[in-house]
């Protein structure tokens, strides 16, 4: 596609819904990265796929977050038993290079908002 | 069109020296700018840069944000090996509907620090 895109844009949601998130890449990219972004923060690093495998997931903030690329193109970020807390934007971006640092692409943004 | 240069490329020192890295940016409706340091894929988020004119130090590391001249330098003092990374300068964007924002990341400047 002509950029990252990513949806819902918008997400309201009841403490102890589940909910899924979807990230769908340039098409051509290898790389797909997702953050969180806390109000008045900075994107922080949740984990990154190359093609579908999952290299680093360290950035995941417990065994609620979960994230799947199964055939390398789009990618979900699921939430069981959302908390409150959970509120954030959720950025995904992708890159086509090999390297450990290659110009990242960001998709709008999907803003969660756990009541 | 919105864009984040930044300077140098990449770099070279030694342990002890001090460095200082650069990052101008030309955007529509600024919201704040923020510093990465990335080793391998995952980038960890260093500052967040909303007002001219304010330092933010953590450790070694300081930033500033200068907004009428439309850039940013991040310093690092007596440097290490460890310091070793991509460098990354982003700047988050508000779109016309003010509630989420652009990111727009530079091309990193790589800091290789020898022994």
């Amino acid at each position: 596609g002509a950029g990252v895109s990513q949806s819902p844009r918008y997400k309201v949601t009841k403490r102890g819904q589940d909910v899924t998130l979807r990230c769908d890449p340039i098409s051509s990219h290898a790389t797909l990265y997702w953050y969180q972004q806390a109000l008045g923060q900075g994107p922080e690093f949740l984990t990154y796929f190359n093609y579908e495998a999952q290299p680093d997931k360290s950035g995941l903030p417990s065994d609620r977050f979960s994230a799947e690329r199964p055939e390398g193109s789009i990618s979900t970020l699921t939430i069981q038993r959302t908390e409150q807390r959970d509120s954030a934007m959720y950025r995904c971006a992708s890159s086509d290079g090999p390297g450990d640092w290659d110009e990242q692409f960001f998709g709008p943004g999907t803003r969660l908002t756990v009541l | 069109e919105d864009k984040v240069v930044q300077s140098p490329l990449s770099l070279v020192v030694h342990e002890g020296d001090t460095v200082t890295l650069n990052c101008s940016y030309e955007v529509t409706n600024f919201r704040s700018l923020l510093w990465y340091k990335q080793e391998k894929k995952a980038p960890t988020f260093l500052f967040m840069l909303t007002s001219s004119g304010i330092e933010k130090k953590s450790g070694r590391l300081s930033s500033i944000l200068d907004k009428k001249e439309l850039f940013s330098i991040l310093n690092i003092t007596a440097t290490q090996t460890g310091d070793s990374a991509v460098y990354l300068c982003a700047v988050e964007a508000v779109d016309y509907g003010g509630s989420q924002g652009n990111l727009i990341f530079g091309k990193g400047t790589k800091l290789s620090v020898k022994p």
